[in-house]
């Protein structure tokens, strides 16, 4: 009975080569955030998709994209790969955004290793 | 500057013993207070949500306190159990999707 999905849980790629880590929820939220933690540090969020209105930080680099192609998934994509890359990144979704406390929801992460 | 400080940064008890965690937050405007407890190689889960009119909440063995006006919020785990053992992130949010997250305190518990 898995809320957040991620996939995969670990994931390994070359320094330059693109990867996409997916997300799935079966929450039906309208939220969903990807954040990226690296070891010892605070999750930091990179964008999120209100519906389909994409909003990035403003420091989240232009290495990294998303899609969100459908309420159900979204997706990461790293498209040049750093060293520097090398994290857990973070899934969570939320009902709505607008009301001071609405619920965020976790997935287990995907921890990504650049070689 | 929002940023969200917790303390201590590490602690080790015993099984069985209470003990307490600090937040301090300067986030402005402030809606709510929340605890997650991360595993390690896991995604957080929510132990509470306060906000800035509750002075405290409790989640089982898990009690948290807001002082609003200081802007300190605690964590207390009573009776800790081995399963305790964990990061525990303080998150102070603003209004729309302002998350503060606090470096989190990382828990262990010894048998």
């Amino acid at each position: 009975d898995a809320m957040v999905i991620q996939n995969p849980r670990y994931q390994v790629t070359q320094f330059g080569k693109p990867v996409t880590l997916s997300c799935s929820q079966t929450l039906n939220h309208n939220v969903m955030y990807w954040y990226q933690q690296k070891s010892s540090q605070a999750p930091k969020l990179l964008f999120h998709y209100y519906d389909k209105d994409f909003n990035n930080e403003a420091d989240t680099p232009d290495n990294f994209q998303s899609r969100r192609p459908n309420t159900s998934f979204c997706f990461l994509d790293i498209r040049s790969p750093g060293l520097g890359d090398a994290a857990m990144y973070l899934c969570a979704t939320s009902e709505d955004m607008t009301s001071g406390t609405y619920e965020q929801y976790f997935g287990p992460g995907t921890r990504l290793t650049v070689t | 500057k929002n940023q969200v400080e917790q303390s201590p940064q590490s602690l080790i008890i015993l099984e069985g013993k209470n003990c307490t965690l600090q937040c301090n937050y300067t986030v402005s405007p402030f809606s709510n207070l929340r605890w997650y407890k991360q595993d390690t190689g896991r995604g957080p889960v929510s132990l509470t949500i306060m906000t800035f009119s509750e002075n405290t909440k409790s989640n089982g063995r898990y009690t948290a306190t807001l002082d609003a006006d200081t802007k300190q919020s605690s964590l207390h785990i009573t009776a800790s159990q081995l399963s305790d053992s964990a990061s525990y992130i303080c998150v102070a949010a603003g209004w729309g999707q302002n998350f503060v997250f606090g470096p989190g305190t990382r828990l262990s518990v010894l048998p």
